[in-house]
């Protein structure tokens, strides 16, 4: 069974710092992995998603990063804003389903 | 372009009552799922529907909770009778079948049960 886990579960940051989330999963039989933003009251938005075959994606000041091998992936979040402040959640879609597993989240602050 | 759209968006039912859910996914989207959010925790997927057929409802508590995806768009999510551990927020997807693997998410239906 594929199980997903988020470190740290809660970050708070200043603003203008780098900072990295890290997600792990058990298995390493994935068709993708996605980020997601969730915002108190509000769906998921998806920020990165990475093909199996893919080592990352960047979009804006956001780099994640894929090794299925040793089942990790990081996103970087470059000079961090306070309007960064959300929970960030990693999900995997295991090979063979169209379902996600995701992760419990990160919830970051970013101080202003 | 419209996107998925969800209904109530906040539910207070005492338990052993029913409740029903609504979701109307992006148009043309033939895949939509139905997520399960306890406070604190990541979504868990209770049933996901390709076009008006069940594609995967392995973790749905069927003895209580009941989907339909009639004429293969929107959909209701029902639970009969809720439980107090029922409590969570209902969060709908939809996605493309081919093309797009990004799934969009409503903003989801917040169930607190007395």
């Amino acid at each position: 069974k594929q199980e997903v886990t988020q470190i740290p579960a809660a970050l708070s940051v200043p603003e203008g710092e780098n900072l990295v989330l890290n997600c792990s999963f058990t298995d390493s039989a994935i068709y993708n992995l996605q980020w997601f933003r969730q915002d108190p009251g509000k769906g998921l938005t998806s920020l990165l998603l990475i093909q199996s075959s893919q080592r990352e994606q960047t979009s804006g000041r956001l780099n994640a990063s894929l090794d299925k091998s040793s089942g990790r992936s990081t996103l970087y979040i470059a000079a961090s804003q306070p309007g960064d402040s959300a929970t960030y959640l990693c999900a995997v879609r295991p090979t063979g389903r169209r379902a996600l597993t995701f992760g419990s989240g990160t919830r970051l602050q970013v101080q202003p | 372009e419209a996107g998925v759209a969800q209904s109530p968006r906040y539910k207070i039912i005492e338990k052993r009552q029913s409740v029903a859910f609504w979701c109307n996914p992006i148009s043309g989207h033939a895949t939509l799922y139905w997520y399960q959010q306890i406070l604190g925790q990541g979504p868990k997927l209770l049933i996901q529907f390709q076009n008006n057929g069940v594609v995967d409802d392995s973790q749905l508590p069927k003895d209580r909770f009941s989907a339909e995806r009639l004429k293969g768009v929107d959909s209701t999510l029902k639970i009969q009778p809720a439980k107090l551990e029922d409590s969570a927020v209902y969060l709908c997807a939809s996605s493309l079948v081919v093309g797009s693997d990004t799934q969009y998410f409503g903003p989801g239906t917040r169930l607190t049960v007395l």
